[in-house]
């Protein structure tokens, strides 16, 4: 299985500031037929599903907000909300989907400072 | 614009059986994409239950895999979760969502979820 690990559990960012969330996978989720990683972002707010940020780690979903970015290949990769807005604050989540089972990481808590 | 709807019994009894269907509109079940089932227990993160591909083919976490069993019903537009033996720890807010393994986009649309609690 590949392990999804992200960092930090919490975050707290002062409004219009960068934040920065990192998620680390076990085993590589690149997928050398496409050269894509298979590694997915998502945001949830409290009683709601999860929504779709990012996929194949860098590519924005229609509709969201270009303050959001995701980076990275391999291993290691990264969501950065370039300047922080008040309806941000949620939980974010990592996933890959290279192969079964496809592992979320444990969740990054994004508040307001 | 795809949606989709999670239906079943809120409350289930230790060591019974639980059920839930979800309902796709506004897209058909037949496309070729995967649909997945994920859990999350109050207060928790997110856990992948498993996956069916329209043609039938199932892929399931290892960690239930013993006790799990999707399907789907292209003539109701719909696919199920099924999980037996449930104890206290199977409680949690179900959701099923379209995409899967080395889909384009991951999971791009969700249910909004359904809580079942395994209770006496």
């Amino acid at each position: 299985d590949i392990v999804m690990t992200q960092s930090p559990d919490s975050l707290a960012v002062s409004l219009g500031e960068r934040a920065t969330i990192n998620c680390k996978s076990s085993q590589s989720v690149l997928y050398s037929s496409n050269n894509e990683n298979y590694l997915a972002w998502y945001q949830q707010k409290p009683g709601q599903p999860p929504k779709l940020l990012i996929y194949w780690a860098s590519t924005r979903e229609s509709g969201v907000p270009d303050r959001f970015s995701g980076s990275g290949s391999g291993t290691d990769f990264t969501l950065t909300i370039s300047s922080l807005q008040a309806e941000d604050v949620a939980v974010y989540y990592c996933q890959q989907y290279y192969s079964t089972p496809c592992n979320f990481g444990q969740g990054t808590k994004l508040e307001i400072k | 614009q795809v949606q989709l709807q999670e239906s079943g019994p809120g409350l289930v009894k230790p060591s019974g059986t639980l059920s839930l269907n979800c309902d796709v509109s506004g897209g058909s079940i037949s496309s070729e994409n995967w649909w997945s089932w994920v859990r999350q227990p109050p207060g928790k993160g997110l856990e992948w239950i498993g996956e069916i591909y329209h043609g039938g083919s199932t892929n399931y976490n290892p960690s239930l895999k013993s006790r799990v069993t999707i399907s789907v019903d292209k003539s109701k537009n719909q696919f199920s979760l099924k999980l037996t033996s449930v104890t206290a720890a199977d409680t949690a807010v179900y959701h099923c969502a379209r995409g899967g393994i080395r889909s384009v986009t991951g999971l791009d649309y969700w249910g909004q979820g359904t809580l079942v609690t395994v209770s006496s």
